[in-house]
C-alpha cells in the first residue's frame, strides 16, 4: 500500500524568506514522487519529479526537493518566496500499479 | 499546442438531475484520467483510460457514475442522478502513457454545484 502525508495544511511566510513544505510518503515499492502547484482557478502544474536518478531534484520557479529514503520524506523548498508563489501545493506518489496518490495539499501564503 | 480542454468550466444543477463533463486530452496522449477534488482536499482518481480501455475504475461509483472514451481520444464523464455530495471539482488529466515517470497534464476542471 502507498500513501502520502503533507504535514502542514497551511504555511505562511514573508516575501523573500525561505519556503519549506513537508511531505512524507509510504510505499512498498521504490516510488516516483512529484510536487504539483495549483493556482486559483487554474489547472495543476508540475513543479518537479523524482524518479530515482538524483536525490536532489530541481524544478521550475526556483523550487527544489530532496528525496530522503531513510526518512521517507520529499520536502519542497525554495530559498526566497515571491508573492506569485502563493498557491496550493500537492505532494504526489506513484509506486506500483500505476496508481497516483495525492496528498491533501498545503496552502502557501506569502506576506508582503 | 493546446493543453487539456474541459467543458463546461462551471455547472449548477438540481439534485437528481443528470450532468455530463467533457475532456479533450493533449494530442498523442494515450492515458486519460478523471479525478474528483473536494474542497480543501487533493484530487482522487475516479477512472484511468489506456486508449479506449478503462484500466482502473475501482474508485468510480458505478451506480451513478459512468465514463467513456470511445475512440481513445476525448472522454465524457456522466453522473445520473446527481446528489448533493457530488458537488466538487472534476479534473481531467492526460499523459503520454501509464508509466510512473510521465507527467500528468491537467485541465482547469469543471466545478459542479448540486442544489
Amino acid at each position: 500500500a502507498q500513501s502520502v502525508t503533507q504535514l502542514d495544511s497551511h504555511v505562511s511566510v514573508s516575501e523573500g524568506t525561505p519556503v519549506l513544505l513537508r511531505c512524507n510518503y509510504s510505499s512498498s515499492y521504490s516510488p516516483s514522487l512529484f510536487w504539483y502547484v495549483q493556482h486559483p482557478n487554474k489547472g495543476l502544474q508540475l513543479l518537479l519529479k523524482y524518479t530515482s536518478a538524483a536525490t536532489l531534484v530541481k524544478g521550475i520557479n526556483g523550487f527544489e526537493a530532496e528525496f530522503k529514503k531513510s526518512e521517507t520524506s520529499f520536502h519542497l523548498t525554495k530559498p526566497s518566496a515571491h508573492m506569485s508563489d502563493a498557491a496550493e501545493y500537492f505532494c504526489v506518489v506513484n509506486a506500483g500499479g500505476f496508481k497516483t496518490i495525492f496528498g491533501a495539499g498545503t496552502r502557501l501564503f506569502v506576506k508582503a | 499546442e493546446a493543453g487539456v480542454v474541459q467543458s463546461p468550466r462551471y455547472k449548477i444543477i438540481e439534485k437528481k438531475q443528470p450532468v455530463a463533463f467533457w475532456c479533450n486530452p493533449i494530442s498523442g496522449h494515450n492515458t486519460l484520467y478523471w479525478y474528483l477534488q473536494n474542497l480543501g482536499q487533493g484530487p482522487e482518481l475516479l477512472i484511468r483510460y489506456e486508449n479506449e480501455e478503462a484500466v482502473d475504475d475501482s474508485q468510480l461509483p458505478k451506480d451513478r457514475f459512468s465514463a467513456e472514451r470511445l475512440k481513445g481520444v476525448d472522454s465524457t464523464l456522466k453522473i445520473q442522478p446527481a446528489e448533493l455530495g457530488d458537488s466538487a471539482v472534476y479534473l481531467c488529466a492526460s499523459s503520454l502513457d501509464r508509466y510512473a515517470l510521465n507527467e500528468q497534464f491537467f485541465g482547469p476542471g469543471t466545478r459542479l454545484t448540486v442544489l
